[in-house]
């Protein structure tokens, strides 16, 4: 298994701000995501954090928007840049281990006002 | 593509009675499929995995390749019960897990 911490938990931010996500993993991991997750509904993939390159991100993510940094295998960072309230969601960091079983941090919840 | 497909946003049952939360899949190959559990203000995390076959919980779900499903099951719902289930199917290569949209049981007393 993986435990995962990710922080902060919770922020209130001014649009036009950046807010910049961790996940740090207690193990070494392949494969890191970044999701975001309105409360109670689907998980939206952001981008596959790639340790050393740059990240894949899916349709409708650009970096400029969400820049991710993943400096090892067992950490990585998301920025929301420039933000504006359609922004405030539940983020959430995700790492698959040795098998296909997915892992989750606690999320991080983030308004924008 | 791959794809999961949970028809039922919300599902509501009272205490006791049975809970089926329906889970349909699509994949070229041979699925790992996943139940994961999202408790109100915790982490999501899961419930169980078809290879092994286990109840959770007293949740079971059988994989059925033929229809290309994996409804969840508990013959007895509890109230803690209550919580976003989501489906998934397993990561591939350096594919992200494939997740359902998430179905809501509300287990009423």
């Amino acid at each position: 298994s993986a435990v995962i911490s990710q922080k902060p938990s919770r922020d209130i931010c001014q649009r036009g701000t950046s807010l910049t996500i961790q996940c740090q993993v207690d193990s070494q991991v392949t494969m890191m995501f970044w999701y975001r997750q309105q409360p109670g509904q689907s998980l939206t993939l952001i981008a596959t954090a790639n340790q050393g390159s740059e990240a894949t991100y899916e349709s409708g993510f650009v970096i400029d928007k969400f820049p991710i940094s993943r400096p090892n295998l067992t950490f990585s960072t998301l920025t929301v840049s420039n933000m504006s309230p359609e922004d405030s969601s539940i983020y959430l960091c995700s790492v698959v281990g040795r098998g296909t079983e997915a892992f989750f941090g606690q999320g991080t919840r983030l308004t924008v006002v | 593509a791959q794809r999961v497909t949970q028809p039922e946003k919300l599902l509501s049952v009272f205490k006791g009675a049975p809970v089926e939360l329906k889970c349909n899949y699509s994949y070229s190959g041979s699925p790992e499929l996943f139940w994961y559990v999202q408790y109100s203000r915790q982490r999501l995390q899961l419930l169980l995995r078809h290879i092994s076959r286990e109840s959770i919980k007293g949740f079971t779900a059988d994989l059925n390749k033929g229809e290309t499903s994996f409804h969840l099951k508990k013959p007895f719902a509890q109230e803690e019960d209550s919580a976003m289930y989501y489906c998934a199917l397993g990561a591939t290569g350096r594919r992200a897990p494939t997740f359902g949209s998430g179905t809501r049981l509300q287990v009423q007393p």
